[in-house]
């Protein structure tokens, strides 16, 4: 059973507004990971983290930017939302070997105005 | 490149009834691992199997199980009388253990919905 939160569970928030969308493990997990879904249901990886001060950009461009200063803690900002952000957030973690399983949080339902 | 496809976007099957999802894959490498998870209305991804590409084996776990079958890239999972808590998104993902990060590659899920 993992231990990932993510908060907000869900956010209504108006276009221009900067948000910060919280993860947070406690499983001591090197590896964290950002996916966003679409409507359609496909996810894609957006964001992740090899371990404290390392992160990169996934497969789908995106103009959140993410932070990972704790082991625990990654979160994801945006600093001008707009409508087209307007997705289900994903949060994920893993162990150090690349092929480990991740673990995902709840999701955060992020809608834009 | 790695791809995944579950060809199925949405199966309905009355309770009790077996239910089969299909998942295919492709990839160049020959070391890889296949998974799968369940994604309930309330939106968390809930793990449910990991298999790496040199163990064939089936797996049965309860109700579930799964049939790899390298010879023809693909990873099914059948659910043996349904259930209504059945009812969920199930995604099929692939990872190359030679890919940089954690290259986990969805699929484009599966909605089952089970109904009484």
């Amino acid at each position: 059973e993992a231990d990932i939160y993510q908060t907000p569970r869900y956010l209504v928030i108006g276009t221009g507004k900067k948000i910060t969308l919280e993860c947070s493990q406690t499983m001591g997990h090197d590896k964290m990971y950002w996916y966003q879904q679409d409507p359609g249901m496909e996810l894609h990886l957006i964001h992740y983290s090899y371990g404290v001060n390392s992160t990169e950009k996934g497969d789908l461009s995106s103009e959140s930017t993410v932070s990972r200063i704790r082991t625990e803690h990654f979160p994801l900002t945006l600093e001008s939302a707009r409508p087209s952000h307007t997705s289900q957030y994903l949060c994920a973690s893993s162990e150090g070997q690349f092929t480990d399983t991740q673990y995902f949080g709840p999701g955060t339902r992020l809608t834009v105005l | 490149a790695q791809k995944v496809t579950q060809a199925q976007t949405e199966i309905s099957v009355v309770e009790k009834e077996d239910v089969t999802l299909d998942c295919v894959y492709e990839t160049r490498d020959t070391t890889y691992y296949l998974f799968w998870y369940k994604q309930p209305p309330s939106g968390e991804l809930v793990f449910l199997i990991r298999r790496n590409s040199f163990d064939e084996q089936n797996e049965i776990s309860g109700r579930y199980s799964w049939n790899f079958q390298k010879s023809t890239s693909s990873f099914n999972f059948t659910i043996t009388a349904s259930q209504v808590v059945d009812s969920a998104v199930y995604f099929c993902a692939l990872s190359e253990a030679g890919g940089g990060g954690n290259k986990l590659t969805f699929g484009t899920g599966t909605q089952l919905k089970v109904e009484l």
